[in-house]
């Protein structure tokens, strides 16, 4: 089946600094989306991103499809910018696969 | 809009007994539904698929007997865990599509089960 890998695994920032996640996948895939999961679980939709760049105030996502990844753009860090953030891509039988996930704690 | 709860958010119970839980999808109807569980620091492991009338179809390894899959209506899905034991502990997380709304998922804010 389709494998999605995301880098790094781990992630510490200093509050102000800006940092770019990836998400490679193996196969083609009918969409994409990043998730950031806060600390209680939630999963917040950041971006639903098949292909193209959208830019949402200090997020953006790049998802370049022909070349199989996708990236995530965090700008001016927050300390309510940490936790965990997933890609999770849709497959042609409409199955979502979720990457590893990358965790981020931003230092105040 | 296009928002997903589900309930409870969290359950407590022995081992043994069995645990409902629902998903709910408040502004749109959801045609497709699907049940995940987490392992802490883990991913999202998809366990089923259910469309709206039909039977969940399950991937490989999830025992269907254990997890009982209902999607009744266009607004509910619910989860069953029967005779739950303390390695069923997770964190269960289900999200919702609408063909109407796109291939996006929605998902809920998850329920987490721990088996005593």
């Amino acid at each position: 089946g389709i494998q999605v890998e995301q880098s790094p695994p781990d992630l510490i920032l200093q509050e102000g600094a800006n940092s770019t996640l990836r998400c490679n996948f193996s196969d083609s895939v009918n969409n994409l989306q990043w998730f950031h999961q806060n600390p209680w679980g939630q999963l917040i939709n950041l971006f639903y991103i098949p292909s193209g760049t959208k830019q949402n105030g200090r997020l953006s996502a790049t998802t370049v499809a022909t070349e199989r990844y996708s990236l995530l753009y965090i700008s001016s860090s927050q300390t309510t910018d940490s936790g965990v953030y997933f890609c999770a891509v849709v497959t042609g039988g409409f199955k979502t696969i979720f990457g590893a996930g990358t965790r981020l704690f931003v230092k105040a | 809009g296009a928002v997903v709860s589900q309930h409870p958010s969290w359950v407590i119970c022995k081992s043994g007994t069995s645990v409902k839980i629902e998903c709910r999808s408040l502004d749109f109807q959801a045609t497709t539904m699907f049940w995940y569980r987490q392992f802490p620091k883990k991913s999202l492991m998809l366990m089923a698929t259910s469309n709206e009338g039909s039977k969940a179809t399950y991937e490989q390894g999830v025992e269907k007997d254990k997890f009982l899959i209902n999607h009744a209506s266009l607004t509910l899905s619910t989860l069953t865990v029967t005779s739950a034991h303390p390695e069923d502990s997770s964190f269960y997380i289900c999200s919702a599509r609408d063909k109407v709304l796109g291939p996006r998922q929605f998902f809920g804010p998850g329920t987490r089960l721990t088996v005593l």
